[in-house]
């Protein structure tokens, strides 16, 4: 089955760094790749995703890079804020939703 | 509210008590799940639903036991539970079992504590 690796575990920048938390998964067949954000005490929130057929895709502060060939991909995290402070969980799946699997976690904080 | 609600939001039983989590969702969404969040390690997959049916059960103890009536609720019934068990149970739904559709849609979680 597919299995998840995440890294660093915890990540610590200044306000107006980037941040950058990469994953690789092993299963060749994965095709969709998840990030969510999870805030201290709330529900893990879907931030942004991409599919197996682009490379990269932009959602004003945020990114997310996939290099197929190496199995991994990463989120980066631009001009960065306190309230990027949280647990950002990468995940990787194929066409059904069965097999998703998460990987451990990275804790950001954006010091101020 | 994102349209997942779980209850109780916390729950602290003994290890001989029989008590159920609940997960209620009104977003339409055809799939359900059941997660186990602990500390440093990644979210684990226990269950999944899809139209009512059972279509995973990842190795889980039979001390948990899911139970889905309808599309739109989802129950996970604890009994004998360890303390080893103790963890924020997640429960998300999408839009069926493809990744076709836009993620999954989370509860708050129920963080369960067995003493």
């Amino acid at each position: 089955g597919e299995n998840v690796e995440q890294h660093p575990s915890t990540l610590s920048v200044q306000e107006g760094d980037s941040a950058v938390i990469k994953c690789t998964y092993s299963d060749s067949a994965s095709n969709y790749f998840p990030w969510y954000k999870q805030e201290l005490g709330k529900r893990p929130q879907l931030i942004i995703d991409i599919r197996s057929n682009v490379g990269e895709k932009k959602d004003q502060r945020i990114a997310v890079t996939l290099n197929k060939t190496a199995k991994h991909f990463s989120l980066h995290i631009t001009e960065t804020q306190p309230e990027d402070s949280a647990v950002y969980f990468c995940a990787a799946s194929t066409n059904n939703n069965n097999d998703m699997r998460f990987g451990a976690g990275t804790r950001l904080t954006v010091k101020p | 509210e994102t349209g997942v609600t779980q209850t109780p939001r916390h729950l602290v039983m003994g290890m001989t008590n029989k008590k159920s989590l609940k997960c209620e969702q009104h977003l339409g969404h055809n799939a359900m799940y059941w997660y186990k969040q602990s500390a440093k390690k990644p979210l684990e997959l226990m269950f999944v639903y899809n139209f009512k049916e059972q279509t995973e059960n990842n190795s889980v103890p039979s001390r948990f036991s899911p139970e889905c009536p309808n599309s739109s609720h989802l129950f996970l019934h604890l009994h004998t539970l360890q303390p080893e068990d103790s963890a924020l149970y997640l429960c998300a739904s999408s839009q069926d079992l493809t990744a076709t559709n836009y993620g999954y849609t989370f509860g708050s979680g129920t963080r369960l504590t067995v003493v």
